[in-house]
């Protein structure tokens, strides 16, 4: 079955960057794109940006832009996403999601999740 | 932006009940463009509903989305134990791509 299993958890100071990896199985990874979604402890879904595995398009949201990079390696059908500059308001849960390759109408299947904690 | 505006915040029901979430969008979606997903606390969402009234495979048939437009609506016809969690509306038609702010169905 389609699994995205992600990197393990990062504790990180402010100021510094993080990179966290999606590994997929089970499909054909060039044919889909990634999601990233985080959520702050206690908070709601807040979706970061989305890469095509099968062109390299993205999309990130506004007030990430300049900040994150989104990339995939399809040698090894991972998907990773790099987030700089990090602050204390960084700290979440990070998710990956996978979407569609061009258009996407839903998540249909997510990661288990990396919490990322950014303290001095 | 398109902002999504779910209500109830939290609903309080019994097993057994009927549950209706709300979720208004601040601009017109298309249908196609219209999730649902469920949270339940330590574990990732998982897609309850896609296209508005699509259920994904596996989702038990007491779940159902309708709506267009700016309204949308997510019903679990009874409530099972399991059914008590966090449930997502999203946006997908326009981005960056939205959630609401989550309905808690919590049992009474």
């Amino acid at each position: 079955q389609v699994q995205l299993v992600q990197s393990g958890a990062e504790v990180k100071k402010p100021g510094a960057s993080v990179k966290v990896s999606c590994k997929a199985s089970a499909y054909t990874f060039m044919t889909f794109g990634i999601s990233w979604v985080r959520q702050a402890p206690g908070q709601g879904l807040e979706w970061m940006g989305w890469i095509s595995a099968f062109n390299g398009d993205t999309d990130y949201a506004q007030n990430l832009q300049g900040r994150v990079t989104m990339t995939t390696d399809t040698s090894t059908s991972t998907a990773y996403m790099e987030l700089r500059s990090l602050t204390s308001d960084d700290t979440a849960i990070y998710y990956c999601a996978r979407a569609g390759a061009v258009m996407t109408t839903h998540f249909d299947f997510w990661g288990q999740g990396t919490l990322v904690t950014v303290s001095a | 932006e398109i902002v999504l505006t779910q209500s109830p915040g939290t609903l309080s029901l019994s097993p057994g009940e009927r549950a209706t979430l709300s979720c208004r969008t601040s601009q017109n979606v298309s249908n196609t463009y219209l999730a649902w997903y469920q949270q339940k606390p330590g574990q990732a969402p998982r897609l309850l509903i896609y296209s508005a009234s699509s259920r994904f495979p596996g989702i038990p048939d007491r779940f159902s989305g309708s709506g267009s437009g700016t309204d949308f609506t997510l019903t679990i016809s009874r409530l099972e134990p399991e059914d008590f969690a966090v449930y997502y509306c999203q946006q997908l038609g326009s981005s960056p791509w939205t959630f609401g702010q989550g309905t808690k169905v919590e049992i009474k």
